[in-house]
């Protein structure tokens, strides 16, 4: 089956403009996470979803990101007035549900989206 | 606060040598660590995971142990191919579980 797709693959943006990035999770996926990841650097946790549950923010950097998911299925990424420390590779994953106790559940990820500040 | 160290340097081996990459954590010693390939312009792919009271786990030419004494894991390719380059990543997860901290990965380069 479809994998988990992103769009817009590249996206270049002016400085102080909003940005919408959007993520497809594999169908029967309750769980979402949105991650960033800098060149040479680690995925930065910043989102994540769990079927009807409140999304754990914590990861989130500003107020400026926000993030929503619709019908337990596809997600945005919203970022308000763009700054260049923004820039960044845009991860999505999904995984199966994950209620309760150990998961153990494999993060499925999207191919990412180049997100580029000037 | 937990950490993870990969070591950031690229790792150069020949063909049909065995690579061994290694994934060290700093603080307590989580359920279980999973390791992933990433390859440049895409996501990370699941490889393997390894629990706490596993020593050892394998998957064809893929092989990864778990220390919590030593708090490090080892991801051993053995006959390895060009094809195995990529960047390597390890994670673990916070006391949330769901939630995983990333290591920087590294990369590995098999020269024919």
């Amino acid at each position: 089956g479809a994998g988990v797709s992103q769009s817009p693959s590249n996206k270049v943006t002016e400085k102080g403009k909003d940005v919408e990035l959007r993520c497809d999770p594999i169908s029967g996926h309750t769980a979402l996470y949105w991650y960033r990841q800098s060149l040479g650097q680690g995925l930065e946790f910043l989102i994540y979803f769990q079927g009807n549950s409140a999304p754990d923010k914590s990861g989130l950097p500003s107020d400026r990101f926000s993030a929503e998911r619709t019908g337990g299925s596809v997600s945005t990424l919203t970022i308000q007035r763009t700054q260049q420390e923004d820039s960044a590779v845009y991860l999505c994953a999904s995984s199966l549900a994950s209620s309760g106790g150990v998961s153990y559940n494999e993060q499925f990820f999207g191919p990412g989206t180049r997100l580029t500040v000037l | 606060s937990q950490k993870i160290e990969q070591n950031s340097e690229a790792l150069n081996i020949q063909e049909g040598k065995t690579a061994t990459l290694t994934c060290n954590y700093t603080n307590y010693s989580p359920a279980y660590l999973q390791w992933y390939r990433q390859d440049p312009g895409r996501g990370p792919v699941f490889l393997l995971l390894i629990r706490e009271n596993e020593k050892e786990k394998r998957k064809e030419r893929l092989k990864v142990t778990f220390d919590t004494t030593l708090k490090q894991s080892l991801f051993h390719i053995t006959a390895s191919q060009p094809a195995d380059s990529a960047t390597y990543l390890c994670a673990l997860p916070l006391d949330s579980n769901y939630q995983l901290i990333w290591g920087a990965g590294t990369k590995l380069i098999i020269k024919p």
